[in-house]
């Protein structure tokens, strides 16, 4: 079964940090591109970055190419995602994601920014 | 990036109705088109891949449509189960693009 779960939200002060991570179980992690999704309060899902199963092709949505970076760790089924000069706007419901066409996701983990 | 306009935004109907949402994108993706389902609490459920083929598991009372740059998602009779939002998302280029959504709702 395949089984992807977020961890490391919070809350966090304007231009602070954070550092999501997702486990995955359940399916070949080395052999798919992964990616974060985020479900924006009253605004619905926006993709925030992905990443292609070697990690050499990295991309990111233009709110937060910068300030965010993604990452994989497949010795250890895990994918990250590097959140930095957080502003309000990023607050969100963040989700990871299988694949291109998004076959499987997390349940998310909770990020508000908010002074 | 391309667009994509869903429609309509919200919609209330009863059990055993027929469900038709629509997504247009801004330029031809061919099939690289995903159908969601939302609801509070849970993860995400991918329905729809390639426009038109069902995910794993997925009831066959839902079902996708279209090519180039219109698409539907049809519901053929409405369960409880089904009320929840719904999007729409291109895999044809990136930046990945979703829809502005569909809330499902109980009439």
């Amino acid at each position: 079964e395949v089984q992807l779960v977020e961890s490391g939200g919070g809350l966090v002060q304007p231009g602070r940090s954070l550092r999501l991570s997702c486990a995955a179980s359940g399916f070949r992690f080395d052999e798919n591109a992964m990616h974060w999704v985020r479900l924006v309060p009253g605004k619905g899902l926006e993709w925030v970055s992905g990443i292609s199963w070697t990690g050499a092709i990295l991309g990111y949505a233009v709110s937060v190419r910068g300030r965010f970076i993604i990452s994989r760790d497949n010795a250890k089924n895990s994918l990250f995602l590097q959140m930095n000069s957080l502003r309000i706007e990023d607050t969100a419901l963040y989700f990871c994601a299988k694949t291109n066409d998004l076959d499987y996701w997390g349940h998310g983990t909770q990020v508000t920014v908010s002074s | 990036d391309i667009q994509m306009t869903q429609s309509p935004s919200s919609l209330s109907a009863s059990v055993g109705d027929r469900v038709t949402i629509t997504c247009r994108t801004s330029q031809d993706i061919t099939k690289w088109l995903a159908w969601y389902q939302l609801k509070p609490g849970k993860a995400p459920k991918a329905l729809i891949y390639a426009a038109s083929s069902l995910q794993s598991g997925v009831p066959s009372r839902f079902s996708g449509s279209g090519s180039g740059t219109d698409f539907t998602l049809t519901i053929s009779s409405l369960q409880p189960d089904d009320f929840a939002t719904y999007y729409c998302q291109q895999y044809d280029t990136f930046p990945l693009t979703f829809g502005g959504g569909t809330k499902v709702e109980i009439k």
